[in-house]
């Protein structure tokens, strides 16, 4: 089975562009989280959806960050205007949940920005 | 507060030898989970291992294992039979019970711990 898939692996861009990261969760999941990485703050969950609805997007950092998921195979987390303080690896995470099942979190590879 | 505290920033170990990572945590919740993560320096994180709050054996998986004390709230996990392959940052994260007491909220890291094993 195909894992969690992250596009685009790297990602170069200048100050003030938009940024788009994209994620599609392992098939059957219900649950999609976004996290961020970087050495000062290490991970931190940025928001995660169950079914497709947003449930705690209280680690967004602004209003410049914004995420969706528009169905169950899908979910973009969107910076605009980009800053250089927003370059980290993006993670995308996905996990289903059975009764008594230990929910999983399965990570996808992850998004390199860079901005300049 | 630190929620989950990994006061290892750095470990080496002998290949073949075992060796324990710390891990304490901090929650007033009855039910949580306790999970590890392998970051290798190719930057994907990879599942280790989960222990459950209510387990009352420690899991295992394969050689790893984790050493859950609960009254002392902590959650190391022993490596055995090291490989180089282990060489790697890993990280403790806990997964606590929503206030709506659904048991998804979001996994909070620790800072994580980088193993180097030495040949």
């Amino acid at each position: 089975d195909a894992g969690v898939i992250q596009s685009p692996r790297h990602e170069v861009t200048e100050m003030g562009q938009e940024v788009t990261l994209r994620c599609k969760p392992i098939s059957g999941h219900d649950y999609l989280f976004w996290y961020r990485q970087t050495m000062m703050r290490g991970l931190e969950l940025l928001i995660y959806f169950n079914n497709n609805v947003p449930i705690d997007d209280s680690g967004m950092p602004e209003d410049r960050f914004s995420a969706k998921m528009p169905n169950a195979s899908f979910s973009t987390l969107k910076i605009q205007p980009s800053e250089p303080r927003d370059s980290a690896v993006y993670f995308c995470a996905s996990s289903f949940v059975l009764a008594g099942d230990s929910e999983t979190q399965y990570f996808g590879p992850g998004t390199r920005l860079l901005v300049l | 507060a630190q929620k989950i505290t990994q006061t290892q920033p750095g470990m080496f170990v002998q290949e073949k030898e075992a060796v324990t990572l710390d891990c304490t945590y901090d929650t007033s919740d009855q039910s949580y989970g306790l999970f590890w993560y392998k970051q290798p320096s190719s930057g994907e994180m990879i599942f280790l291992i989960y222990q459950g709050s209510y387990d009352e054996q420690n899991a295992t998986e394969g050689r790893y294992s984790l050493n859950f004390q609960k009254a002392r709230k902590s959650a190391n996990l022993v490596i055995s039979a090291s490989q180089l392959g282990d060489s790697a940052m890993y990280f403790c994260a806990m997964r606590e019970t929503n206030a709506g007491g659904t048991s998804y909220g979001k996994l909070t890291f620790g800072q994580g711990t980088i193993l180097t094993v030495h040949p």
